[in-house]
């Protein structure tokens, strides 16, 4: 498919341990956007990535969210020691950044509980 | 930070009533999205919204730029079932920031 893929689609896990969530791009975007979904909520911006530039980490909720974005295409949203108020929809979007064509299109998402 | 009070928060209607939502803000935005979510899956964009006062129709969906560009509208004409889900209005905040900021929806749900 040519859209937006993101792994895993759900994750549980222990309060405490970390987690990776990946993102795929669609081919040839250079921006990359991490949205975070609590339940009953709007998205709520995390981070992005554009090209080679510094990326904008601006709604990282605490320093133990981080993000990678390799090769300017897949990236690695990583949790550690998750805690409970981590639950939530972790949902990944690509645009190609260029004027008019600013759309951005969203993964299905990965849905993470921590128990 | 900059929010978007969206409303109402839930809707229940009949196959083919009309329907209507709209998204304030207390900041200007220059640009105005209106996103729906299916369970399960990401947001997909329905319509986007560039110009004060532009109205903008996709199929049975029109929405408007407010004049202020402190507010939009989304209207759904004869509603269908597949048309239930989350709507979401969104918009970049500006000052070069190139994320969304996002209303916290409203959920459509149509009775056959």
């Amino acid at each position: 498919g040519a859209g937006v893929s993101q792994s895993p689609s759900n994750k549980v896990t222990e309060k405490g341990k970390d987690v990776e969530l990946r993102c795929d791009p669609i081919s040839g975007h250079t921006a990359l956007y991490w949205y975070r979904q609590s339940l009953g909520q709007g998205l709520e911006f995390l981070i992005y990535f554009q090209g080679n530039s510094a990326p904008d980490k601006s709604g990282l909720p605490s320093d133990r969210f981080s993000a990678e974005r390799t090769g300017g295409s897949v990236s690695t949203l990583t949790i550690q020691r998750t805690q409970q108020e981590d639950s939530a929809v972790y949902l990944c979007a690509s645009s190609l950044r260029r004027r008019g064509e600013e759309t951005q299109y969203f993964g299905p998402g990965t849905r993470l509980l921590v128990l | 930070g900059q929010q978007l009070n969206q409303s109402p928060q839930s809707m229940f209607i009949q196959e083919g009533e009309d329907v209507s939502m709209n998204c304030t803000s207390s900041s200007i935005f220059n640009t105005w999205l209106w996103y729906k979510q299916d369970p399960g899956e990401g947001p997909v964009l329905l319509i986007a919204l560039y110009k004060a006062g532009e109205l903008t129709s996709n199929g049975r969906l029109t929405a408007q730029f407010g004049i202020t560009r402190k507010d939009s509208f989304l209207n759904i004409s004869a509603s269908i079932p597949s048309d239930v889900g989350i709507y979401f209005c969104a918009g970049p905040p500006g000052g070069g920031s190139e994320k969304l900021v996002f209303g916290k929806g409203t959920k459509l749900t149509v009775n056959p």
